[in-house]
């Protein structure tokens, strides 16, 4: 069966203080590994995609890599605005459309 | 440019009512997608659709039907509604899936917030 762990659960920052996301997976081939970002009573919005061992993908303050266990979101110089929850969900080879999500990471970036 | 709007944003409904959720998209992509997302749960998969006409079950349809009559639209109906079926749902599209080497981005409505009493 096909998991998604992410830790920690919740991670307070100190605005500019950097840090990493974790999001560990066991699927039984990998088509894709996706990170979203999801404000409080909002839909997820998509971040990133990644296809493949060793592949990293940049946006603003946020990098995410992937191995062939896990992948990690990286928040450099992180601001208040990027708090929210930060979900990464794995789709599987087999022509399987369905999207197994983690329970995500909540994120806040104080002052 | 929309994207994928929700109907109706919240709702109070008794136990033992119908209801329908209802989705559109813009985005003419193929496939749509309805989840639920419980505190503790994550998101989860009720049902799917890979193009008009077709749908599938996903990790927890019970309670739950969908039609995929045209591209656009994908409502979920709760035929007779319970307490555990109080959640907040989502509704995702994405570009046409099953293809060899790729893999496709779902992108996701604002969400409807059901209680059942």
């Amino acid at each position: 069966e096909d998991q998604v762990t992410q830790s920690p659960e919740a991670l307070r920052l100190q605005e500019g203080e950097s840090s990493s996301l974790n999001c560990s997976y066991t699927v039984s081939g990998l088509r894709g590994l996706f990170w979203y970002r999801q404000d409080p009573g909002k839909g997820p919005e998509f971040l990133f995609t990644l296809y493949s061992a060793g592949e990293e993908k940049e946006k603003e303050r946020l990098k995410a890599t992937l191995t062939k266990k896990e992948s990690f979101l990286h928040i450099t110089a992180p601001k208040p605005e990027d708090s929210a929850t930060y979900l990464c969900a794995v789709q599987a080879k087999g022509g399987s459309e369905k999207l197994v999500f983690g329970k995500g990471t909540k994120l806040t970036v104080n002052p | 440019t929309a994207g994928i709007t929700q109907a109706p944003t919240s709702q109070i409904l008794a136990a033992g009512r119908s209801m329908t959720l209802r989705c559109t998209q813009d985005m003419r992509h193929n496939a749509m997608y309805w989840y639920r997302q419980d505190l503790g749960l994550g998101l989860r998969l009720i049902h799917y659709s890979n193009t008009a006409g077709t749908t599938g079950k996903g990790e927890v349809p019970d309670g739950y039907s969908v039609s995929r009559a045209n591209t656009d639209d994908f409502p979920l109906t709760l035929a007779s509604a319970v307490p555990s079926q109080t959640s907040v749902y989502f509704c995702a599209s994405s570009d046409t899936p099953g293809l060899a080497g790729g893999s496709d981005t779902q992108y996701f409505g604002p969400g409807t917030r059901l209680t059942v009493l």
